[in-house]
């Protein structure tokens, strides 16, 4: 299992230009979500995915959309790039819904490390 | 609105010493707390949960303290080493079981970086 893997590792972008972050599993999870890591900030939710084709909306979605067209994927894309996006993102995925106390197990992938200038 | 609250931002410890980590959560609702670790470089991974039916889970040198009454809980590392350098989060979820498309939502804490001098 390569569980969950993220491209790119790194990037770079202008102000205004748009980006798909890539985010898939093969762990056969349901639940699937972005994170952003910026310091003295902890992690915070992005949006969400209980399944294909239901997508919702988490604690920071603007400027970005995402779409659940199978199970092991969810990209997140970036509409507009913004200073404000510099960050490192995090996709993560775990069972839904959680039936025993190991299924609520998140696992991360490896992160972007994205800087918008 | 910061649903959990962690402290210390940061923490030194010397080797062999126990590491204290605290996370304050608001949400009676919450139903699932766990401890993550994170290297440098790397994505987060659990290290221990724990339900609020117990007061106390060890795994190994890991302990995690809950005080539900206080809406409390902590994560101790006894006899700490270089190697548990990391950043550590504390996360809340819950209440669990729904079925409905809000999920097991986490909501995490800052972040708390510790360092083990050898």
């Amino acid at each position: 299992n390569a569980g969950v893997t993220q491209t790119p590792k790194f990037q770079v972008l202008k102000t205004g230009q748009s980006m798909t972050l890539q985010c898939a599993q093969d762990m056969n999870h349901e639940y699937m979500s972005w994170y952003r890591q910026d310091p003295g900030m902890g992690l915070r939710l992005i949006h969400y995915s209980v399944g294909a084709g239901i997508t919702d909306q988490g604690e920071v979605p603007n400027g970005y959309n995402v779409s659940r067209s199978t199970t092991e994927d969810f990209p997140l894309r970036l509409l507009s790039a913004a200073p404000s996006q510099t960050s490192v993102y995090f996709c993560a995925s775990s069972y839904f819904p959680a039936t025993s106390a190991s299924s609520y197990e998140q696992y991360f992938g490896p992160g972007t490390r994205l800087t918008v200038t | 609105q910061q649903q959990v609250k962690q402290s210390p931002q940061s923490l030194i410890v010397q080797k062999g010493g126990i590491s204290i980590i605290n996370c304050a959560y608001e949400n009676t609702a919450f139903d699932y707390f766990p401890w993550y670790q994170q290297f440098p470089g790397k994505g987060p991974a659990l290290l221990i949960a724990i339900r609020p039916d117990v007061s106390e889970k060890k795994e190994g040198r890991f302990t995690i303290s809950f005080n539900k009454s206080a809406k409390q809980f902590s994560l101790h590392i006894m006899d700490s080493q270089p190697g548990d350098s990391a950043t550590y989060f504390c996360a809340t979820s819950g209440p669990s079981g729904r079925h409905e498309s809000s999920g097991d939502k986490l909501t995490f804490g800052t972040g708390t970086r510790l360092a083990v001098r050898p």
